[in-house]
């Protein structure tokens, strides 16, 4: 879905090293999300944010933060990248519902990252 | 806390076969339930969501799932699986009044064969 975009889709890094990735989108959704995906533990949520001014933290947001920069752009950085940072890293953006709790997520097409 | 369980891993079916995939979610009051498909080497994307009203919710691609409410459960089915439908599935509860995150299960892998 190319309205959810994510750079790169690939990187190797290793152990030490600051690395970002970025989340662009032209839904014009306020939502933005960053889960994590590992197998066998489906998808974990890192942070979120639902306006420019809102950051909040998800389930395993220790060793990460994020900057949203525009309603469009939400990066994700890892200060010092560790082995068990190697995972599945997919971007989302959701829409308003009728209430909070109804929104529906749109993901981006991941960024795969390996730290050696 | 709020979790979600997909018990079945890892299915393998052959094409034309009946497929079900199990969901439950621990959670007392009012849920909203979805099912995510990801195919091989893509994001993923809704097939179906159930917020209110009738149970039985139909989605993309001739999937339906049915809510349950006495047994906590959302389970997926689709009558006859194409080979096309060989992915991971996960299913994703997002409960209660003013919960913004989704919470997904482990997700279960299916695999079709011709």
């Amino acid at each position: 879905d190319a309205d959810v975009t994510q750079t790169p889709r690939n990187r190797i890094t290793k152990t030490g090293k600051r690395i970002m990735l970025e989340c662009s989108q032209t839904k014009g959704h306020d939502r933005m999300y960053w889960y994590r995906q590992d197998p066998g533990l489906g998808l974990r949520l890192i942070y979120y944010s639902f306006d420019v001014k809102d950051i909040n933290k998800g389930e395993i947001s220790d060793g990460y933060s994020v900057s949203r920069q525009a309603q469009a752009k939400f990066s994700l950085s890892l200060e010092s990248a560790i082995p068990n940072q190697t995972a599945l890293y997919f971007c989302a953006t959701s829409e308003p519902g009728r209430g909070v709790s109804q929104e529906t997520q749109y993901f981006g097409p991941g960024t795969r990252l390996l730290v050696l | 806390a709020q979790s979600v369980s997909q018990h079945n891993h890892h299915v393998i079916l052959s094409e034309a076969a009946s497929l079900e995939l199990g969901c439950n979610y621990s959670y007392g009051g009012t849920v909203n339930l979805f099912w995510y498909v990801q195919y091989p080497g893509q994001h993923l994307q809704l097939l179906l969501k159930y917020f209110s009203g009738d149970p039985l919710v139909k989605g993309i691609k001739g999937f339906e799932a049915e809510f349950i409410k006495s047994k906590f459960s959302f389970n997926l089915r689709k009558p006859s699986v194409q080979w096309s439908d060989t992915a991971e599935y996960f299913c994703a509860v997002n409960a209660g009044r003013n919960t913004d995150k989704l919470i997904f299960g482990t997700g279960t892998r299916l695999q079709v064969f011709p």
